[in-house]
């Protein structure tokens, strides 16, 4: 089983809100991470936790706040977005190995009024 | 540093025809591993293949098969007897170590492979 869920799939939320996108994965992985895919470009990397601690920070803003609680979820919390953050936001798991496959969610379509 | 090319931005084919999505590749490590996705319209990228440095044998699974020269650090993808459902954007990413267990993929800009019935 490669599977990666993530909800909502759909979100649209006002430049005032707070919202969270979550992300589980079953596969006994324990890296998991967060991309933006704007329209016609390739997925850009956020975050990446490994065993649960955050190991990269791509320079995002402080807006995107990612936890993860355990090491089957991922989640990140929104607040205060500008409407250049709507895309599409990927989740992704992996063995904790650098040489590892990199398995995908179906994403959240992000709209920010 | 390590970059991936995806030359072709677009290609339309009609249905039954072969199709080469060309991926050239940058990178001064010995040891790496090269991958492609599939992106359908719905969004997901789904796993295609991971090939790592040291295997430069062909792979062929059903009608995709895979050619890695290192010689000319290329990674092109064949669609033998393209069909309507082939359609999709096609990514090939090169990995490369993000320290603590973590991986960072480098990806082309994709190209978008359209197939006409």
């Amino acid at each position: 089983d490669t599977e990666v869920t993530q909800t909502p799939k759909h979100l649209v939320m006002g430049m005032t809100n707070k919202k969270s996108l979550k992300c589980e994965q079953h596969m006994g992985h324990r890296a998991m991470y967060w991309y933006k895919q704007k329209a016609k470009k390739p997925p850009e990397l956020m975050f990446v936790y490994s065993y649960e601690k955050l190991s990269i920070n791509e320079s995002v803003p402080s807006r995107f706040s990612p936890e993860c609680p355990n090491s089957s979820l991922l989640n990140l919390h929104l607040h205060a977005l500008q409407p250049e953050d709507s895309a599409l936001y990927l989740c992704a798991s992996s063995q904790a190995a650098e040489t590892d496959t990199q398995y995908f969610g179906p994403g959240t379509r992000l709209t920010v009024l | 540093a390590q970059k991936v090319t995806q030359a072709q931005t677009e290609i339309s084919v009609v249905e039954k025809e072969d199709v080469t999505l060309d991926c050239v590749y940058e990178t001064r490590d010995t040891t790496y591993y090269l991958f492609w996705y599939k992106q359908p319209p719905s969004g997901e990228l789904v796993f295609l293949i991971r090939r790592n440095s040291f295997d430069e044998q062909n792979e062929i699974s059903g009608r995709y098969s895979w050619n890695f020269q290192k010689s000319t650090s290329s990674f092109n993808f064949t669609i033998t007897a393209s069909q309507v459902v082939d359609s999709a954007v096609y990514f090939c990413a090169l990995s490369e170590a993000g320290g603590q267990g973590a991986q960072k993929l480098v990806f082309g800009q994709g190209t978008r492979l359209t197939i006409n019935p």
